[in-house]
């Protein structure tokens, strides 16, 4: 039962080129929305998060679009970097007693210099 | 202030063996997660605790898995009996007791198992 869909699998962008991955949920009780990004062998590292109350959050290069109603959200990389060449994975929180993350299938991008 | 820490960092048993993954919480968090990922694939939820009690394990495999958080010491993920199929990353993740603060901000760097 996949409650969090996240595309596209890869993608490649040139260096200064904007990175754009998305996720769709299912389950309208979630209420909290991280984004995260991997390296190789490396455990996965909070990158940016939103709550549902606000469509759009903005961190330095990095920027997520909410849309309640489309229960959608997005990842935007502006300026993209070599240094940016990760795993990045979309998920969703119902807070509460359980406390539990469902990921995303996770994206690979790879920045072209 | 140590983050999440968790070891060994690599493991490598034979089927049938058993495994023991530890995670210490970064320090004043009481809330410990266990997460699986399998290669190529998102982290998989597996088990809650809290200091000497288990929260929500729901997504533990019903047989040859355990964890536990006792009130002295890291958190243990047992596995007896592994097979190839448990060959994975296993990410510990922790949080302080205030609910839903912090929740998924501090990851360890996994144990990867290899079972051959």
């Amino acid at each position: 039962q996949q409650q969090v869909k996240q595309s596209p699998q890869s993608l490649i962008v040139q260096k200064g080129g904007i990175s754009i991955i998305n996720c769709a949920y299912e389950n309208t009780a979630f209420d909290y929305f991280p984004w995260y990004q991997q390296f190789p062998g490396k455990g996965p590292a909070l990158l940016i998060a939103i709550r549902p109350d606000v469509s759009e959050k903005k961190e330095g290069r990095f920027t997520i679009s909410f849309n309640k109603s489309a229960k959608q959200f997005s990842l935007h990389i502006m300026d993209s970097q070599p240094g940016d060449s990760a795993t990045y994975f979309c998920a969703v929180l119902k807070g509460g007693a359980t406390n539990k993350l469902i990921f995303g299938t996770g994206t690979l991008l790879a920045v072209q210099p | 202030n140590a983050g999440v820490m968790q070891n060994p960092r690599h493991l490598v048993r034979r089927r049938g063996q058993e495994a023991r993954l530890r995670c210490s919480p970064m320090k004043g968090h009481s809330h410990v997660y266990w997460y699986r990922q399998l290669p190529e694939e998102g982290l998989k939820f597996m088990v809650y605790l809290q200091k000497e009690n288990i929260i929500d394990e729901s997504g533990m495999p019903k047989e040859r898995f355990s964890a536990e958080f006792p009130k002295e010491g890291p958190s243990i993920l047992r596995i007896q009996q592994v097979v190839r199929g448990d060959s994975a990353a296993y990410f510990c993740a922790s949080s302080t007791q205030i609910p839903g603060q912090g929740v998924g901000a501090f990851f360890g760097q996994g144990t990867r198992l290899t079972v051959v």
